[in-house]
């Protein structure tokens, strides 16, 4: 069955320091999605990728954070210099050529900035 | 713009009891509605979803869940529950007709399933 990888399952980095978070989305979709869960919260929308660019991106998603989409099957989400704040689960997810209709996550890459 | 609301922030239960999670939803169009499962340490898996059609929605493990109109809810349940099915619930919802849009989530229930 097809599924979202990611990579690496944790990262320890030290405040200051650029993070990138990798995630192999399911072959044949077309949506991208970045999403962060705060320990102890609930999950929350970063940004959404479709046709090489920015499609949505909510108020987390500062000049700090870029996405990219670097060689047709990677998805990549950047973090410029992380705060402490930054710590959290991050989710990739990607979705078919419907959009809305169903999103397939990954495991999640767990942050942790000290 | 929508919003989720998850009633419950703990839900304990005895194995072999039916439950039910409870999720009420706002937004100024229509919406598909999925509820998705967290066990320790792992991502969401998507338990099942309301597109369009009968509003009893079937999914994977036994559940199931309503979808109201009128009361703006997609509660879960399940008659007969495992010690396995102990994880986050979270309910979630996005915008009808507007492709690849963002899932709003509730807050999320933990269900523990105690023996």
């Amino acid at each position: 069955e097809p599924e979202v990888t990611q990579t690496p399952s944790h990262q320890v980095t030290q405040m200051g320091q650029e993070v990138i978070l990798r995630c192999v989305p399911i072959s044949n979709h077309l949506y991208f999605y970045w999403y962060r869960q705060i320990l102890g919260q609930k999950v929350e929308f970063l940004v959404s990728f479709y046709n090489n660019e920015i499609s949505e991106k909510s108020e987390i998603f500062d000049d700090q954070f870029s996405v990219e989409r670097p060689d047709g099957s990677n998805f990549t989400l950047k973090i410029r210099s992380t705060k402490l704040e930054d710590s959290a689960m991050y989710f990739c997810a990607s979705s078919g050529n419907q959009g809305n209709t169903e999103a397939f996550f990954g495991q999640g890459t767990r942050l942790t900035v000290v | 713009a929508q919003s989720v609301t998850q009633l419950d922030s703990q839900v304990p239960v005895f194995e072999e009891a039916p439950v039910e999670l409870r999720c009420n939803y706002s937004s100024s169009v229509s919406v598909y509605l999925f509820w998705y499962v967290q066990y320790p340490n792992q991502g969401l898996q998507l338990l099942l979803k309301y597109l369009s059609g009968s509003t009893l929605v079937k999914g994977i493990n036994g559940f199931e869940a309503e979808f109201n109109k009128s009361q703006t809810s997609f509660h879960l349940r399940k008659p007969s529950v495992h010690i396995s099915d102990t994880a986050e619930y979270f309910c979630a919802v996005n915008g009808k007709g507007t492709s690849g849009s963002r899932l709003t989530f509730g807050e999320g229930t933990q269900l523990t399933v105690n023996p």
